[in-house]
């Protein structure tokens, strides 16, 4: 069974303090590892999908990085627009996507 | 806007009755996927559809839910006797059956009191 761990769970930073999520990750034929990122009461909004180990992603502030078991989220020069929920998961050959439990990210001013 | 839509945004309901959400994909899209979210937790798979066919539904939680999606346009999701630990966040999602990028709509929050 495809399973997603997350790390943190919760992670308060301050605004500019740059620091890295963590996904941990075990699939039967992996087919992508994707981020997304979710605000209070909102649908999860899709922002990275990775494909292979070695892999590199960025926007805006957010560089996503993958191996061949964990996949980590960087933030760089945080602000506080970017607290929300982050949202790891993965995809397997029928395209289900499991989702791990989330990192809660505060950034304070 | 052509994202994906949900119906109702918010539903109170009282044990034992049955409630029905109802999600219109991006109409490009072939794949329509149903998760639930309970507080604090990830996204959980329930069922999903490839145009009309429904191709995965032994995840859905119990014999109470039932998903359908006529002429492979829009789907709804039903919930019959429902019980308190139905009270949860009802996410539906769309994409193209290539890739794996699911867009989400902003979901349906069932409260059973």
């Amino acid at each position: 069974e495809d399973q997603v761990t997350q790390s943190p769970e919760a992670l308060r930073l301050q605004e500019g303090e740059s620091s890295s999520l963590n996904c941990s990750y075990t699939v039967s034929g992996l087919r992508g590892l994707f981020w997304y990122r979710q605000d209070p009461g909102k649908g999860p909004e899709f922002l990275f999908t990775l494909y292979s180990a070695g892999e590199e992603k960025e926007k805006e502030r957010l560089k996503a990085t993958l191996t061949k078991k964990e996949s980590f989220l960087h933030i760089t020069a945080p602000k506080p627009e970017d607290s929300a929920t982050y949202l790891c998961a993965v995809s397997n050959a029928g395209n289900m996507l499991t989702f791990g439990g989330g990192t809660r990210l505060m950034v304070k001013p | 806007d052509t994202g994906v839509s949900q119906d109702p945004r918010h539903k109170i309901t009282k044990r034992g009755q049955n409630v029905t959400f109802r999600c219109d994909p991006i109409s490009e899209h072939n794949r329509l996927y149903w998760y639930r979210q309970t507080l604090g937790q990830g996204p959980e798979f329930l069922t999903y559809f490839q145009n009309e066919a429904q191709l995965e539904k032994s995840r859905l939680l119990s014999d109470r839910f039932s998903a359908e999606r006529p002429k492979g346009s829009f789907s709804t999701l039903e919930i019959q006797r429902t019980e308190q630990g139905d009270s949860a966040m009802y996410l539906c999602a769309s994409s193209f059956v290539s890739t794996g990028e699911l867009f989400f709509g902003e979901g349906s929050r069932l409260t059973v009191l």
